[in-house]
């Protein structure tokens, strides 16, 4: 079973719309949440990178929070834009991990449209 | 600064061919990893290295093999192609394996195998 789990699964919003996306995870300990962006056909990109003592964390329009209690966390992206459109991943480490220092979410596919 | 570099960008097997997926960073980043991608997951780890001379299994090692003689090179090899390897492939390095360390990830290699 999947110990990171991302909804929904796809979005489209309206370009200057507002959108948050879901990440909930079972994994334990917990290192630090990472959100990705993922244009289609390149590598994921880091959005923002937060530990459990963080609650939120902003990079332009993208602000990450994060409920280390609940083990949840969300991303808000505000006024989106057409380049916003890409799939976003959650990302989740633990320090016990030999090989599954990173265990990553399926994504959420956002499509921003005109 | 080019980063994490991946050639092919493309490439098609017939079932039973052999190649090697080359990677390579120029950030002098210890941990290099190899990710495979398929429709609705999310990323799977297929091999990791702490560093030169060391690597070690990830999640899905089976059919792959790797090698890391220079800190730069982190080349995937696909030995007896099947039809369950066609993925999108992501070769992904870092300073450490843990903390807020940022991973950086190539574009990928699209393989299919028919």
């Amino acid at each position: 079973k999947n110990q990171v789990e991302q909804s929904p699964q796809s979005l489209i919003i309206l370009e200057g719309k507002n959108c948050t996306l879901q990440c909930n995870y079972t994994v334990s300990p917990f290192s630090n949440l990472r959100w990705y962006k993922q244009d289609t056909g390149r590598g994921p990109v880091s959005l923002t990178i937060m530990t459990f003592s963080e609650n939120t964390k902003s990079n332009g329009r993208y602000t990450a929070t994060l409920d280390a209690d609940t083990k949840q966390s969300s991303l808000h992206i505000t006024a989106s834009q057409l380049s916003d459109s890409a799939s976003y991943i959650c990302v989740v480490s633990s320090p016990t991990d030999s090989w599954g220092k990173f265990q990553f979410g399926a994504g959420t596919q956002v499509v921003v449209t005109p | 600064n080019a980063g994490v570099t991946q050639t092919p960008k493309f490439r098609i097997l017939k079932i039973g061919q052999s190649m090697t997926l080359q990677c390579t960073q120029d950030m002098n980043h210890n941990y290099m990893y190899w990710y495979r991608q398929d429709p609705g997951m999310g990323l799977k780890l297929i091999y990791y290295s702490v560093g030169a001379g060391i690597t070690d299994k990830g999640e899905v090692p089976n059919g792959y093999n790797v090698s890391r003689s220079t800190t730069e090179d982190f080349p995937l090899r696909l030995e007896l192609a099947a039809p369950s390897q066609t993925s999108v492939y992501f070769c992904a390095s870092s300073y450490l394996g843990q903390g807020s360390y940022e991973q950086y990830f190539g574009p990928g290699t699209r393989l299919t195998v028919t």
